[in-house]
């Protein structure tokens, strides 16, 4: 799997979209970027996952570039619910372990 | 529906002694992971079950850790004579299992501290 490379925190004002940005330099063509965040004492959640387009859900929108080397997470109206480590995994499939890396720690200020 | 579920959620142990760690994985989800958290660090993988079948061991630190899923549904992790570096969050994921499927949904983890 493709290692990655996050910024280690970022804050953000509570109802602004928080932009989390990930290096994936290294990533194969049929590698996947997937986030998933960890809550303060909770187990990590999975967010969203792409290939090669932007995607989005319910809870975040996902952008890769065109050469797939970076992506960004895009929360579009942060709350103090959204605090919480950020963590960017390139993998072939989700279901394979999981390398988790250091994460990006996110505070949401009010 | 009920989510991955752990117990117990805090462990203390005394140096020394034996520990197991249950996870209940959602019904139905063919695969379980098993993930280490140390403090202030992501999980670390520790093992794979897909069923009843371990498929991969790699990421146990020692062979004090042993990990089982008898009737590919419960999970037990058990740490024999337990050294006070075993002390983290220790974390189970389940999935579906399909070569399509794309989540792993995680329980609240145990926090074992060895004192």
């Amino acid at each position: 799997d493709a290692k990655t490379t996050q910024p280690t925190s970022m804050d953000c004002a509570e109802g602004r979209a928080a932009n989390l940005p990930c290096n994936h330099s290294t990533i194969s063509g049929n590698e996947y970027v997937y986030w998933y965040r960890q809550i303060h004492s909770q187990g990590p959640q999975y967010i969203i996952h792409g290939l090669k387009n932007n995607e989005t859900n319910e809870m975040a929108s996902l952008i890769i570039t065109e050469d797939r080397k970076s992506s960004t997470l895009i929360l579009p109206h942060a709350t103090l619910r959204d605090t919480a480590v950020y963590y960017c995994i390139a993998l072939y499939s989700g279901n394979t372990p999981l390398v988790f890396g250091k994460g990006t720690r996110l505070s949401v200020i009010a | 529906g009920a989510g991955v579920s752990q117990s117990p959620r805090y462990k203390v142990a005394k140096r020394g002694q034996d520990v197991a760690l249950r996870c209940d994985p959602i019904s139905g989800h063919v695969s379980l992971f098993w993930y280490q958290q140390a403090l202030g660090q992501g999980p670390e993988f520790l093992t794979y079950f897909q069923n009843e079948a371990q498929l991969d061991k790699s990421g146990l630190p020692s062979d004090r850790f042993f990990a089982e899923r008898p009737e590919g549904s419960v999970s037990t992790l058990k740490i024999q004579r337990t050294q006070q570096e075993d002390s983290a969050v220790y974390l189970c994921a389940s999935s579906l299992g399909r070569r399509s499927s794309y989540e792993q949904y995680f329980g609240p983890g145990t926090r074992l501290t060895v004192t």
